[in-house]
This record gives C-alpha cells, sequence and structure tokens, in this order.
C-alpha cells in the first residue's frame, strides 16, 4: 500500500522568503507522486507530478520538487513566495495500475507581508 | 467549459435521512472518484470508477453507495446519514487513472444533525 506523510501542518513564511513543503512517501513499488493545492472554499488542482521522467519537476505558479528515492522524499519549494500562495497543500501518491490516490493530511501555508 | 459539477453545493441532513450527491464531468473522462475532506486527515477516497461500468471500494466506503450513471454521471448515496458523515465531499475525474491529473468539483458541505 502507499502512504504519503507530510511533516508540519501549517507553515508561514515571508513574502519573497523560500517556501519549503515537505512530504516522504511510502510505496512497494515505483511511485508516482503528486502535489495539488486547494485555495479557500474550492477544490483541489494539480501543482505538479513525478511519473519517473526527470527527478527535478516543475509545475505551475513558479514551483517545483525533487524526487529523491534514496531519502523517499518529495519536497515542494518555491524560491520566493507571494501573498497568492496562501492556500493548502497536499501531497498525494499513486502505483501504477493503481486507482487509489492517498493523501497527506495537509499542509495549510500563510504568507506574511 | 465547466470541468467537474458537483450538486449540491451544501447541504443539512438529519441523522437517518437518505440523499444523493450528483457529479457530473464533460471533459469526457474515463475515471470518477468520491473524497471526502476532514480536518487533518487530507482526502479519503470513498469509491471510484475506474471506467464507466464498473465501480469499486476506496479506504472508507461503509454507509455510502455509489452508481455509475453514463459516462459523464457519477452519483454518491447516503442511504442512512450519520453525524460522522458530517464533511466535506469532492467529486473528481481524470482521463485513465489516478497517474493522470485529477480534476476536481468545488465540493459538497455536508452536516449531519
Amino acid at each position: 500500500a502507499q502512504s504519503v506523510t507530510q511533516l508540519g501542518s501549517h507553515v508561514s513564511v515571508s513574502e519573497g522568503a523560500l517556501v519549503l513543503l515537505r512530504c516522504n512517501y511510502s510505496s512497494s513499488v515505483p511511485p508516482y507522486l503528486f502535489w495539488y493545492v486547494q485555495y479557500p472554499n474550492q477544490g483541489l488542482q494539480l501543482l505538479l507530478k513525478y511519473t519517473s521522467a526527470a527527478t527535478l519537476v516543475k509545475g505551475i505558479n513558479g514551483f517545483e520538487a525533487e524526487f529523491k528515492k534514496s531519502e523517499t522524499s518529495f519536497h515542494l519549494t518555491k524560491p520566493s513566495a507571494h501573498m497568492s500562495d496562501a492556500a493548502e497543500y497536499f501531497c498525494a501518491v499513486s502505483a501504477p495500475n493503481d486507482y487509489k490516490l492517498s493523501f497527506g493530511a495537509g499542509t495549510t501555508v500563510t504568507v506574511r507581508a | 467549459n465547466a470541468g467537474v459539477t458537483q450538486t449540491p453545493k451544501f447541504q443539512v441532513l438529519k441523522t437517518g435521512q437518505s440523499m444523493t450527491l450528483q457529479c457530473a464531468q464533460d471533459m469526457n473522462h474515463n475515471s470518477m472518484y468520491w473524497y471526502r475532506q476532514d480536518p487533518g486527515m487530507g482526502l479519503r477516497l470513498i469509491y471510484y470508477s475506474a471506467s464507466e461500468g464498473t465501480t469499486d471500494k476506496g479506504e472508507v466506503p461503509n454507509g455510502y453507495n455509489v452508481s455509475r450513471l453514463n459516462k459523464r454521471e457519477f452519483s454518491l448515496r447516503l442511504e442512512s446519514a450519520a453525524p460522522s458523515q458530517t464533511s466535506v465531499y469532492f467529486c473528481a475525474s481524470s482521463e485513465k487513472g489516478p497517474h493522470t491529473e485529477a480534476f476536481f468539483g468545488q465540493g459538497t458541505r455536508l452536516t449531519v444533525v
């Protein structure tokens, strides 16, 4: 079975500072990994995904994530936070041919002016 | 292009009442999903439909039933609502399983009193 653990339920950053959201996964097979973002009172939308191609994945809105097999991690970063990045972020994992996309508990990001 | 549309957006039920949550997608996707979102627990898969004519249980199926009415529509039914089913429910669809991008509806906020 696949699962993800997001470290830190809440992250607060200053505008212009680095955003780092941590995700570790557990999977018995090479996983597919995703980051989704949820703005208040909305559904989730895909930021980026890893599907066994390049280990450094670039997504929308300046976010990127690096797949590190040795550390079983898929941390999300953005060099410079913007006020519009305030949202909840979810890491998710699935296995090839498995329809169960498993989500982490989420990390809420607040951005200070 | 509406994407994934869920109805209703809000609902209050009394314990023991039944209701059906509706979901429709206009992207010609094969796979559809129902999730529930609870604070601190991320999203948990209730049921999914890999393709038209098939449905399968997810992580938390007890107390729910689903119907894949056609390729566009996937409904979730609560036969006898319980307070533990108070949650935000999300429908999602993807072209061919969760390793392809999942598109989410805006959610249904359900309260069972």
